[in-house]
């Protein structure tokens, strides 16, 4: 099956420090996601984004389908950044969907 | 808020026992998918109904089972647990489930004692 690969797995940034975290996958997608898992559980969706850039506040994401990675940039961190941020692709025929998540960045912003 | 609800937040139970997890879809969104986060297995996709008919399955166990009604909410039902099925159960949802987004519940607790 398809196999997503995250980096880095940990992260450690001062308040208003900027990063890149990067989502390789092995396969032709179809589907991409940005997931953020802040401390209490929650997946909160960030970017659907299979191929081209999208921005939304401090974050924006870009895809690049056909070397198989995706980046998300993070500007000027804050603390409410802090939690898992996971890449998850998907690459089922019409219909058929599942989403394949890689293991995840670990972000933690300091103050 | 995503919009798909989960019910229980939190479940504690014994080994041997049986429990049943249920999932709203946002309104609109045909399709329904069960993952699983464990710390060992991370995040496992689980299944996918589409308007009541099962359409994907992944690694999901015999003992486990789910539908989805005619209201379009889904059920996840987990039997004869084990210590292992300890963990995070999210239910998403979206329109056609077919390359589109996937907006995930708050999801779960289970811890099997």
């Amino acid at each position: 099956g398809i196999q997503v690969e995250q980096s880095p797995p940990d992260l450690i940034l001062q308040e208003g420090a900027n990063s890149t975290l990067r989502c390789n996958f092995s396969d032709s997608v179809n589907n991409l996601q940005w997931f953020h898992q802040n401390p209490w559980g929650q997946l909160i969706n960030l970017f659907y984004i299979p191929s081209g850039t999208k921005q939304n506040g401090r974050l924006s994401a870009t895809t690049v389908a056909t070397e198989r990675y995706s980046l998300l940039y993070i500007s000027s961190s804050q603390t409410t950044d802090s939690g898992v941020y996971f890449c998850a692709v998907a690459r089922g025929r019409a219909g058929f969907q599942k989403l394949v998540f890689g293991t995840g960045t670990r972000l933690l912003v300091s103050p | 808020d995503s919009g798909v609800t989960q019910t229980p937040k939190h479940l504690i139970t014994a080994t041997g026992q049986r429990v049943t997890l249920r999932c709203s879809p946002r309104s609109g969104d045909l399709s329904v998918y069960w993952y699983q986060q464990s710390l060992d297995q991370g995040l496992q996709f689980l299944i996918q109904y589409y308007n009541g008919e099962e359409r994907a399955k992944g690694n999901i166990l015999e003992r486990f089972s789910a539908q989805q009604f005619p209201d379009l909410h889904s059920e996840l039902n987990l039997s004869s647990l084990e210590l292992g099925d300890s963990a995070l159960y999210f239910c998403a949802s979206s329109v056609t489930g077919g390359g589109d987004t996937q907006y995930f519940g708050p999801g779960t607790r289970l811890t099997v004692l």
